[in-house]
């Protein structure tokens, strides 16, 4: 399958810095890349949809100015934590898509496991 | 909304058991369903998909039939491994504001036994 390198797997920030994740397809055009939290023991909360080119759009509940998505080429799409707080600390994974098609499956990347101190 | 409920786990099984993972879906619409599978220590990765009523999804000797009439999404498999080990995610497929989005079950965690 279609290759997602998500980086960095972890990072340890301090309380009030940001903190950014690149997502990237290696290998194929991702019109559209999804942001993931997942809690322990929990199962993966849709964050945003983040559409190449456009603004991304946020699940209900999620603060847009906290975590800042850019999505400006195809094959890249970041996010940004800012001024992070420790119930901030969490799994945070990323997905891509190749085709706006709902049969089409979507490729994950690695997850990226962030501890605020 | 669109939602996905699948069984709680974990599921705990001794080598060459029956597996059934139970997952049923709300959506408007008509979703894709999918079953993705997490590996100790890996990302998530596609272990089959069904894209419309009746379809059958199969894998590595895991099915998975989609079923309009209950809504559900049962995966199965007749003889489990050891390495068959992991957490197991249903999904659905369905329309959101920005287009299509992936929307999941809590995760089911198998664990065989030899």
């Amino acid at each position: 399958g279609a290759v997602v390198s998500q980086h960095p797997s972890r990072v340890i920030c301090k309380s009030g810095t940001s903190v950014k994740i690149e997502c990237r397809s290696l290998d194929f055009q991702a019109t559209t890349m999804f942001w993931y939290r997942q809690f322990p023991k929990k199962s993966l909360m849709l964050m945003a949809t983040s559409n190449e080119g456009s603004k991304a759009t946020y699940e209900q509940g999620v603060e847009k100015d906290k975590f800042l998505i850019n999505h400006a080429s195809l094959t890249l799409s970041t996010l940004t934590v800012t001024s992070a707080h420790p119930e901030d600390s969490s799994f945070y994974i990323c997905s891509a898509r190749a085709s706006m098609d709902r049969a089409i499956e979507a490729f994950f990347g690695q997850g990226t496991r962030l501890t605020v101190v | 909304g669109n939602s996905v409920t699948q069984m709680e786990g974990p599921v705990t099984l001794s080598e060459e058991a029956f597996l059934t993972i139970n997952c049923t879906y709300t959506a408007t619409g008509y979703p894709s369903l999918f079953w993705y599978v997490q590996y100790p220590g890996e990302g998530l990765q596609l272990l089959l998909k069904a894209t419309k009523a009746d379809d059958k999804g199969s894998n590595k000797g895991f099915e998975a039939t989609y079923r309009k009439e209950t809504t559900s999404f049962h995966l199965e498999k007749g003889s489990v491994q050891v390495s068959d080990s992991a957490v197991y995610f249903c999904a659905l497929s369905a329309q959101n504001q920005a287009g299509t989005a992936l929307i999941f079950g809590k995760g089911t965690t198998l664990s065989v036994s030899s």
